[in-house]
C-alpha cells in the first residue's frame, strides 16, 4: 500500500522569505502522481502544484516550486516570496496512475504560518 | 464555470440518525470522490464513482454508502450516526480533460452529538 509522510506538522516563515515543506512517500509503483494542497481557514482545498513521476524536470507554478526526488521518494514544496496569503495548511498527495483510480493519498499536513 | 457544490454546508444530527451529504460536480464531470477530514484520521478516501459506478472503496463500516446519478451529482449516506462521525466531509470531481485534476468542493461539516 502507498503511503505519505510529512514529517513538519508545523511550519513558520517571515514574509517575502522561502520557506520548504517536506513530503516523503513509500509506493512500489512506477506510475503515479504528486501533489501539494493548500487548505486555508476556509477549507477549500486548493491545487497548489502537481508532479507527474515520469517527467525528471520539477514542476514549477510562479512562487511554488517542488524538488521531486524519485529514487529517494521525496517530493519538497519551496515558497519562494512567502506572502501573508500563503499562511495555511499544506497537504502533500498521491495518487497511482493509469486512470483506474482518482483517488488521493494524503500526509497528515503542515501548518504554515507566515509572519508579517 | 461554476465550482463543485455541496450541500448542506453544515448539519447537526443526534447518534443513530441518519444523514445524506450531496455533491453537485464542476459541468462535464464524471468522477466523484469522497473524503472524511478529522483532526485525528486527517484526510481518509471513502469511495469514488465514474458514470455512476461505484470503482474505489476506501476503509469504512458499511454505515457509510454512497451513489451517483446519471448527471453526476452524487450523494453519500451514513447510518446510524456515531459520535465519531462528526467530521467534514469533502467531495471532489474530476475529468479526463483535466487530466484527473481533483477539484473540491467547500465540504460540509457534520457534527453528530
Amino acid at each position: 500500500a502507498q503511503t505519505v509522510t510529512q514529517s513538519q506538522p508545523e511550519m513558520s516563515v517571515q514574509e517575502a522569505e522561502t520557506v520548504t515543506l517536506s513530503c516523503t512517500y513509500d509506493t512500489s509503483e512506477s506510475d503515479y502522481y504528486l501533489f501539494w494542497y493548500k487548505q486555508p481557514p476556509s477549507r477549500q482545498m486548493i491545487l497548489v502544484i502537481r508532479q507527474e513521476a515520469y517527467k525528471q524536470q520539477n514542476a514549477t507554478e510562479n512562487r511554488f516550486s517542488v524538488n521531486f526526488q524519485k529514487a529517494a521518494k521525496s517530493f519538497s514544496l519551496k515558497i519562494s516570496d512567502s506572502q501573508l496569503g500563503d499562511a495555511a495548511m499544506y497537504f502533500c498527495a498521491y495518487r497511482s496512475g493509469g486512470g483506474a483510480t482518482n483517488k488521493l493519498i494524503f500526509g497528515t499536513g503542515t501548518l504554515l504560518a507566515v509572519q508579517p | 464555470k461554476a465550482g463543485v457544490t455541496q450541500t448542506p454546508r453544515y448539519l447537526i444530527k443526534t447518534r443513530g440518525q441518519q444523514v445524506t451529504l450531496s455533491c453537485s460536480p464542476i459541468s462535464g464531470h464524471r468522477s466523484v470522490s469522497w473524503y472524511q477530514q478529522t483532526p485525528g484520521q486527517g484526510l481518509q478516501f471513502l469511495f469514488e464513482y465514474f458514470s455512476e459506478t461505484q470503482r474505489n472503496k476506501g476503509n469504512f463500516p458499511g454505515r457509510f454508502s454512497g451513489r451517483q446519478f446519471s448527471n453526476s451529482r452524487s450523494e453519500m449516506n451514513v447510518s446510524t450516526l456515531e459520535l465519531g462521525d462528526s467530521a467534514l466531509y469533502l467531495c471532489a470531481s474530476s475529468s479526463i480533460g483535466t487530466g484527473y485534476e481533483q477539484f473540491f468542493g467547500p465540504g460540509t461539516r457534520l457534527t453528530v452529538l
